[in-house]
């Protein structure tokens, strides 16, 4: 595609519950991150794939979150249980390599949980 | 470990140059990147060095001192349109294999007229 998609736009959902995220990066990047970002804040580093595989899971807030990509492509966070803290701006960027190229952001999906 | 240290607010005058300052400490130092980013809206790349100086594109300007962990942006001729938060990320290569980018928490620029 064009960019990087994300969907949904926004999310609101009960403390407790699962919720799945949807990443869909520029067509031929094998590089994919996940950061999530609270209002007014930095980018917090979450997860790392390079092709299918994640060499860094290190940014991981807690056992619930977990992430896969398939294909080489499409990639979805999920987070177990949510808690209130979960709530946030879950941001997913592209490169075209792991390497030296710049990351395309997608548009973000908003996260509230209640 | 790593740090990435940043203002937290500047404010300069349209027309005016300014410069944002970023300091930084990693173990695997693998580039530094500045972004753009509106109120609302997902980062943009502005700029990459990995090595030492200065990086020129247009009216923005940054520049890396590896030796001393430090980079800044220099926005020059500033309008209206440059008041976002600038991101400083640190590309870092740890021991246990792959890159993590380390970002930031971004300066709040405002111009005013």
């Amino acid at each position: 595609g064009a960019g990087v998609s994300q969907s949904p736009s926004n999310k609101v959902t009960e403390k407790g519950k699962d919720v799945e995220l949807r990443c869909d990066p520029i067509s031929g990047h094998t590089a994919l991150y996940w950061y999530r970002q609270s209002l007014g804040q930095g980018l917090e580093f979450l997860i790392y794939f390079q092709g299918n595989s994640a060499p860094d899971k290190s940014g991981l807030p807690s056992d619930r979150f977990s992430a896969e990509r398939t294909g080489g492509s499409v990639s979805t966070l999920t987070i177990q249980r949510t808690q209130q803290e979960d709530s946030a701006v879950y941001l997913c960027a592209s490169s075209l390599a792991g390497g030296v190229y710049e990351q395309y952001f997608g548009p973000g999906t908003r996260l509230t949980v209640t | 470990g790593q740090n990435i240290d940043q203002p937290t607010e500047m404010t300069a005058t349209e027309g005016a140059i300014v410069q944002i300052n970023c300091t930084y400490q990693t173990s695997g130092f693998n580039g530094l990147f500045w972004y753009q980013q509106h109120a609302g809206e997902a980062p943009t790349f502005l700029s990459y060095n990995v090595l030492d100086g200065l990086e020129e594109k247009g009216r923005f300007s940054s520049f890396l001192s590896r030796s001393k962990g430090y980079s800044y942006l220099l926005l020059k001729e500033l309008q209206m349109k440059d008041s976002a938060s600038y991101l400083c990320a640190v590309r870092d290569r740890p021991n246990t294999g792959g890159f993590k980018t380390i970002f930031g928490a971004g300066t709040r620029l405002f111009v005013k007229a």
